[in-house]
């Protein structure tokens, strides 16, 4: 059965200061491994999509790596703004598309 | 690019009544859209997936019959829950997936609340 873990399930950090969380899965078939950002109240925002183990993309203060097990969303020193839930989701190779999602992390940084 | 609306924001709506949400693609062709629901501090479920054209494919424990789902063009999806009760209060969110970018790219809508008195 498909799964995905995030860890861990709170971090506070102070502005600037840099941390990392984490995304284990496990999937028959990985298709794809996305990460979102959500604000209270709102849907899921896109941020990244990974593909195949070793590939890395960064957007401003967030870079997201990928490996056979896991991924990891690193935040470079973040900034109160960035605090926010951030789900990652994997997708197998069947043809459903369908998304399956971690419980998230909810991150708060505090200036 | 890939913006998804949904409509209503918030609803209240008295138990026993139906509520439809209506979800759409604004600047592209969703073949496939999904709808979730989630539940304070919890992350997103899937209740079904959607085609265009076709039947949607219920989540298992989702009741086809209360929720009920019509994917009647490429740019619309609604969710129609009938006969609510409170228990049926919860964020509903659709997504939409886009294959005009590199890969399979699910965008979400900005999720209606549903409360039911």
């Amino acid at each position: 059965e498909d799964q995905v873990t995030q860890s861990p399930e709170a971090l506070r950090l102070q502005e600037g200061e840099s941390s990392s969380l984490n995304c284990s899965y496990t999937v028959s078939g990985l298709r794809g491994l996305f990460w979102y950002r959500q604000d209270p109240g709102k849907g899921p925002e896109f941020l990244f999509t990974l593909y195949s183990a070793g590939e890395e993309k960064e957007k401003e203060r967030l870079k997201a790596t990928l490996t056979k097990k896991e991924s990891f969303l690193h935040i470079t020193a973040p900034k109160p703004e960035d605090s926010a839930t951030y789900l990652c989701a994997v997708q197998g190779t069947d043809s459903s598309y369908k998304l399956i999602f971690g419980s998230g992390t909810r991150l708060l940084v505090r200036p | 690019g890939a913006v998804v609306s949904q409509h209503p924001s918030w609803v209240i709506c008295k138990s026993g009544t139906s509520v439809k949400i209506e979800c759409r693609s604004l600047d592209f062709q969703a073949t496939t859209m999904f709808w979730y629901r989630q539940f304070p501090k919890q992350s997103l479920m899937l209740m079904a997936t959607s085609n265009e054209g076709s039947k949607a494919t219920y989540e298992q424990g989702v009741e086809k019959d209360k929720f009920l789902i019509n994917h009647a063009s490429l740019t619309l999806s609604t969710l129609t829950v009938t006969s609510a009760h409170p228990e049926d209060s919860s964020f509903y969110i659709c997504s939409a997936r886009t294959t005009s970018g590199k890969g399979p790219e699910q965008y979400f809508g900005p999720g209606t609340r549903l409360t039911v008195t």
